[in-house]
């Protein structure tokens, strides 16, 4: 089983601070996408990274892949109230004939407080 | 709007009853996925088709659940027997051979009584 482990689980913080999500596996990845999660939906999709080393930018949220595609990071600069939801990592595992099918970490809740 | 839609998106039922859940894909995405997510955990793989062809079924799917794409278009998902365990969020996603990016529909929320 290719695990992925996701911290901190929660994150209380108040506007305007900064935080950073972390998403570690002792698996290789091909890819690894970042999704954002309002109770009751789906995960909406907010990146994907495919190389290793890759970092990219969507306004306040920076991504990364590690260079050795095990690992990755969310960061958020000056988080706001509108962020606050369930963040989650998943990857899809380089080995084997896996079919695209994503492997998930356990998911970030983040709070955001005005 | 074009995305994956799912439904019913909540479903209610008593223990032992049968139920059905459908997924529509993206318009021309050949694969799709169904995954189920209970409460504080992030989503599990359940099955995957590729067209209409079921490809890969985890040991999660008991013998109790069946999944269909006849025409490779549409999805639907059937748990036999419901049990109160089954209870959770069943999410559908789609994506096209060329990306790995999956687009996930709004999910079905069942709760087995």
């Amino acid at each position: 089983t290719q695990l992925l482990e996701q911290s901190p689980q929660f994150l209380s913080i108040q506007e305007g601070e900064n935080l950073t999500v972390y998403c570690n596996s002792s698996s290789v990845f091909s890819s690894l996408q970042w999704y954002r999660q309002e109770p009751g939906e789906g995960p909406v999709l907010l990146v994907t990274v495919v190389t290793g080393g890759e970092v990219k930018k969507l306004k306040r949220l920076t991504f990364q892949f590690g260079d050795a595609r095990k690992d990755s990071s969310l960061h958020i600069t000056a988080a706001q109230p509108g962020d606050t939801g369930l963040y989650l990592c998943a990857g899809d595992w380089a080995g084997g004939t896996s079919y695209g099918k994503l492997t998930f970490g356990q998911g970030t809740i983040l709070t955001v407080h005005p | 709007d074009t995305g994956v839609s799912q439904d019913p998106r909540h479903k209610i039922t008593k223990r032992g009853q049968n139920v059905t859940f459908r997924c529509d894909p993206i318009s021309e995405h050949n694969r799709l996925y169904w995954y189920r997510q209970t409460l504080g955990q992030g989503p599990e793989f359940l099955t995957y088709f590729q067209n209409e062809a079921q490809l890969e079924k985890s040991r999660l799917l008991s013998d109790r659940f069946s999944a269909e794409r006849p025409k490779g278009s549409f999805s639907t998902l059937e748990i036999q027997r419901t049990e109160q365990g089954d209870s959770a969020m069943y999410l559908c996603a789609s994506t096209e051979d060329s990306t790995d990016t999956q687009y996930f529909g709004p999910g079905t929320r069942l709760t087995v009584l």
